[in-house]
């Protein structure tokens, strides 16, 4: 079965602090996806990665970073973490042909910002 | 334009109603379509794919018009288990790299 885990389910992080948000896959996916949904807005890429050590910018990409140092791991990094980055955080998989298969989604991450 | 646009909704129908939901996309490179279902505080879930020829599931039926950049959902027979919020997605571009989603349309069944 598919598993793409999210490292926290709750997060509560203060103003300024570094954040990290971690997401690992089995699925032996190339790419992988860091994604913020929010109510009225749907689902907007933040950062993506196409293979280890490559990642490419999506549409929300400030504020953020990321690092893929080992294929079945995706981390999302909020250097200095800001009330306008509460959210939820989901991370997705795709296979290298993504063009014909579907994403698959961690459990999300709720990040909130004090 | 944004690339994906889906009925604003909400939709509340009754148990055993027939509803139908449609999405169109603007990138006409997109090669292939989806539809999720998302269950409130949870993550997306795949529904369906949707090809070319339509496809049914069940109660669930997908339809692709390429040249109308239209895609639509159906649902027939309603359940209470159907209330979620609905995705309409689309690979966005040439390479395969990225899925772009539709806002989402809430549907709740009621009793």
């Amino acid at each position: 079965d598919v598993k793409v885990t999210q490292s926290s389910r709750y997060l509560v992080k203060r103003t300024g602090e570094k954040v990290f948000l971690e997401c690992v896959q089995d699925m032996d996916h190339e790419n992988m996806f860091w994604y913020r949904q929010d109510p009225g807005l749907g689902l907007r890429l933040i950062y993506f990665s196409y293979d280890v050590k490559m990642k490419e910018k999506g549409d929300i990409p400030e504020g953020y970073s990321v690092s893929r140092e080992k294929k079945e791991r995706f981390s999302l990094i909020l250097e200095s973490a800001s009330t306008n980055q509460t959210s939820m955080y989901l991370c997705a998989t795709g296979g290298k042909d993504s063009k014909y298969t579907e994403a698959f989604f961690g459990q999300g991450t709720r990040l909130t910002v004090v | 334009r944004k690339e994906v646009e889906q009925d604003p909704g909400p939709f509340n129908v009754p148990e055993g109603a027939t509803v139908a939901f449609n999405c169109t996309y603007s990138n006409s490179a997109s090669q292939s379509f989806f539809w999720y279902r998302q269950d409130c505080r949870k993550e997306p879930k795949l529904l369906m794919s949707v090809y070319s020829s339509g496809n049914e599931d069940g109660r669930f039926t997908a339809q692709l018009n390429r040249a109308s950049q239209y895609i639509s959902l159906l649902i027939r027979d309603s359940k209470l288990s159907d209330s979620a919020t609905y995705l309409c997605v689309v690979n966005g571009d040439n390479y395969g790299q990225n899925f772009v989603f539709g806002p989402g349309t809430r549907l709740s069944v009621l009793p």
